[in-house]
């Protein structure tokens, strides 16, 4: 079973600073796909990003950016030039899944990190 | 865009009654669905995954008879509560995926139920 682990509950940053997000998982897949949610007060999940195991390198997405090291099983999010409306819980995420064409891919999520940009 | 939409955002009813809440892609074609269920301050719990025209797979200890799902359409999937109780309350969230080994789970807003 695939297990995900985001070992910061509660973390907060300065607006316009820059902040690391962690998270480690375990898995025996070799290809599987990694994620980062958010989850701002609203309640709608959002994509912040997306990782493929087998691409090396890292993913980015204007301010996000991960650090991805498969041997370590860690894929931490790194939010620079942070701004209020970053504030939210974030969510990290792994699927993995066999087959095409409507097969069940699943996300395991992470317990989630509650990030605060203070002003 | 990838835009999923679900109705109602938030229902009360009556213990005992059923519930339907509806979760739609709106502009993408959803091979897969999935329901979420999630408590207060926790993380996402997988209740279920629907193909398109099959039955539903539905996780360990999600009751199948209480939580019916229904995938008609490419665009839409229900999640009915039925007989509901207070312990059902909880918020409900729908996710869609276009299938295939390199989509995204794109989420819907939620439905917030509570139960009296």
């Amino acid at each position: 079973a695939q297990t995900v682990t985001q070992s910061q509950p509660e973390m907060s940053v300065q607006e316009a600073e820059t902040v690391t997000l962690s998270c480690t998982y375990d898995t025996s897949e070799n290809n599987y796909y990694l994620f980062w949610y958010k989850q701002p007060p609203s309640r709608q999940m959002i994509l912040v990003i997306r990782q493929e195991a087998y691409k090396q390198q890292n993913a980015t997405e204007n301010r996000f950016s991960v650090n991805f090291q498969k041997a370590a099983k860690s894929f931490s999010l790194k939010i620079s030039d942070s701004q209020l409306g970053d504030t939210a819980m974030y969510f990290c995420a792994f699927m993995t899944g066999t087959g095409s064409g409507g097969s069940n891919y699943k996300l395991t999520f992470g317990k989630g990190t509650l990030l605060t940009v203070n002003p | 865009g990838a835009v999923v939409s679900q109705h109602p955002s938030r229902v009360i009813c009556k213990s005992g009654t059923s519930v339907k809440i509806e979760c739609r892609s709106l502009d993408f074609q959803a091979t897969t669905m999935f329901w979420y269920r999630q408590f207060p301050k926790q993380s996402l719990m997988l209740m279920a995954t629907s193909n398109e025209g099959s039955k539903a797979t539905y996780e360990q200890g999600v009751e199948k008879d209480k939580f019916l799902i229904n995938h008609a359409s490419l665009t839409l999937s229900t999640l009915t509560v039925t007989s509901a109780h207070p312990e059902d309350s909880s918020f409900y969230i729908c996710s869609a995926s276009r299938g295939g080994i390199t989509d995204t789970q794109y989420f819907g807003p939620g439905t917030r139920l509570t139960v009296l």
